[in-house]
């Protein structure tokens, strides 16, 4: 089955840049999304279609993604980002949908 | 806004049947694919199934035989069900609408219907 793969946990400074990776076969081809999910809340779409914001997600989250690596920034990190972010995707068929494992963002 | 209302029962037994539905008030029902997706305490997401309105599915492959996603148009609701749970299937369950783009993705959230599998 497809898997995508993220690194457990993540650490910065208030004010520093976060950069949480998720790497997957098919992301050449297939878009990535990103879920933020504070602790005992639903998820919250922050970044559609590699690098689109919904709106109302503030300026300082961008999306990026080159070859099998999609990226998730925060630019200037804020003690409130602290969440566990879910990248997610498609199997390179496109019907079956995965979620990363998740990443722990720590911001202190 | 969108809204998603979910409801069912929390508590069940082993080899009982999971049976969860999803209300969705103000917006399009018919534009939009409808899903579910559940979280094992302390663990990460997994994408279950969806349905469109037009009762067609697509389901998690590790789940597909015990899973069934429905949909009543003329209420605005979906529905899921998962025979013979057992620990395993503990866990909090969100429902979500689901965007028809180039990707399929979750764009609204639930707020959660905590689940326990236990005798």
């Amino acid at each position: 089955s497809y898997e995508l793969t993220q690194p457990p946990s993540v650490s910065v400074s208030p004010g520093q840049t976060a950069r949480i990776t998720c790497s997957g076969d098919a992301l050449p081809k297939k878009y990535a999304y990103w879920y933020q999910q504070k602790s005992g809340q639903a998820p919250v779409l922050v970044i559609y279609e590699d690098s689109k914001r919904p709106s109302g997600i503030p300026e300082r989250f961008s999306g990026s993604s080159s070859g099998t690596m999609a990226t998730l920034t925060i630019s200037g990190a804020q003690v409130e980002d602290e969440a566990d972010y879910y990248c997610y995707s498609t199997d390179s068929s496109g019907n079956h949908r995965v979620f990363g494992g998740g990443t722990d963002l720590t911001v202190l | 806004q969108v809204q998603l209302q979910q409801w069912g029962a929390g508590l069940l037994k082993p080899s009982e049947t999971l049976s969860l539905t999803c209300a969705v008030y103000s917006g399009s029902f018919s534009s939009f694919c409808w899903g579910w997706i559940r979280q094992p305490p302390g663990k990460g997401l997994e994408w279950i199934g969806e349905v469109n309105h037009g009762g067609s599915t697509n389901y998690n492959p590790s789940l597909k035989s015990r899973v069934t996603i429905s949909v009543d148009t003329s209420r605005n609701q979906f529905s899921l069900k998962l025979t013979s749970v057992t620990a395993a299937d503990t866990a909090v369950y969100y429902c979500a609408r689901v965007s028809v783009a180039a990707t399929f993705y979750m764009d609204v959230w639930g707020l959660g219907t905590t689940v326990t599998v236990s005798s």
